[in-house]
């Protein structure tokens, strides 16, 4: 199946930094990409959809200003997590979907912890 | 608002047993429901996706099934083994690219 590589898995921060999240997919092109938070023992909650070459859309009571997401070519979508604060320590994931298909293929995920 | 619920919420069983998992959804207008397995701290691996046309959808010990009128779906596991102990959610698409996860069935299976 087709991989895509999340990167780092684990990142620990100040409260104030910023930290950028990778999403690669390695065998096939990501037309469209999904950012996931989830927290402990929760399901997933969609946070934004991005289209490569286009601007992120945003669920409700996601900030845009806070959360960054850039989706630049077609195997590349960052997320920056900007002036990280504790509660925005969650684990966060990303997926990927190419030209024709139907399935949804994950990244690894980012357990963020911000002191 | 679409409403994805998993029964139960955990389960915790002896090997060798078999398991089905029920997801329950509240608009049945669907593009299709897939089923992921989640391992803890990991991503997520796709098992099983079902179009809406499609009644049921098989891949080894596994099998699931579509009831779209009635909302509802299940995942039954065959002869389960230790290595299936993980995060069980499904998922349903509507006709845009989100997916709206269930609330997640946490399985352990026991020697």
């Amino acid at each position: 199946g087709a991989v895509v590589s999340q990167h780092p898995s684990r990142v620990i921060c100040k409260s104030g930094t910023s930290v950028k999240i990778e999403c690669r997919s390695l065998d096939f092109q990501a037309t469209t990409m999904f950012w996931y938070r989830q927290f402990p023992k929760k399901s997933l909650m969609l946070m934004a959809t991005s289209n490569e070459g286009s601007k992120a859309t945003y669920e409700q009571g996601v900030e845009k200003d806070k959360f960054l997401i850039n989706h630049a070519s077609l195997t590349l979508s960052t997320l920056t997590v900007t002036s990280a604060h504790p509660e925005d320590s969650s684990f966060y994931i990303c997926s990927a979907r190419g030209w024709t298909g139907e399935k949804l293929f994950f990244g690894s995920g980012t357990q963020l912890s911000v002191l | 608002k679409q409403e994805v619920t998993q029964i139960p919420a955990a389960l915790s069983v002896p090997e060798g047993e078999n398991l089905v998992l029920n997801c329950s959804f509240t608009d049945s207008a669907i593009y299709n429901l897939q089923w992921f397995r989640q391992d803890p701290g990991k991503g997520l691996t796709s098992l099983l996706l079902i179009q809406s046309s499609q009644r049921e959808q098989t891949s080894g010990r596994l099998n699931a099934s579509l009831d779209k009128s009635s909302g509802r779906s299940t995942l039954y596991i065959a002869a389960s083994q230790p290595g299936d102990s993980a995060t069980y959610l499904c998922a349903v698409r509507h006709n845009t690219d989100k997916l709206i996860f269930g609330t997640g069935t946490r399985l352990q299976v026991f020697p």
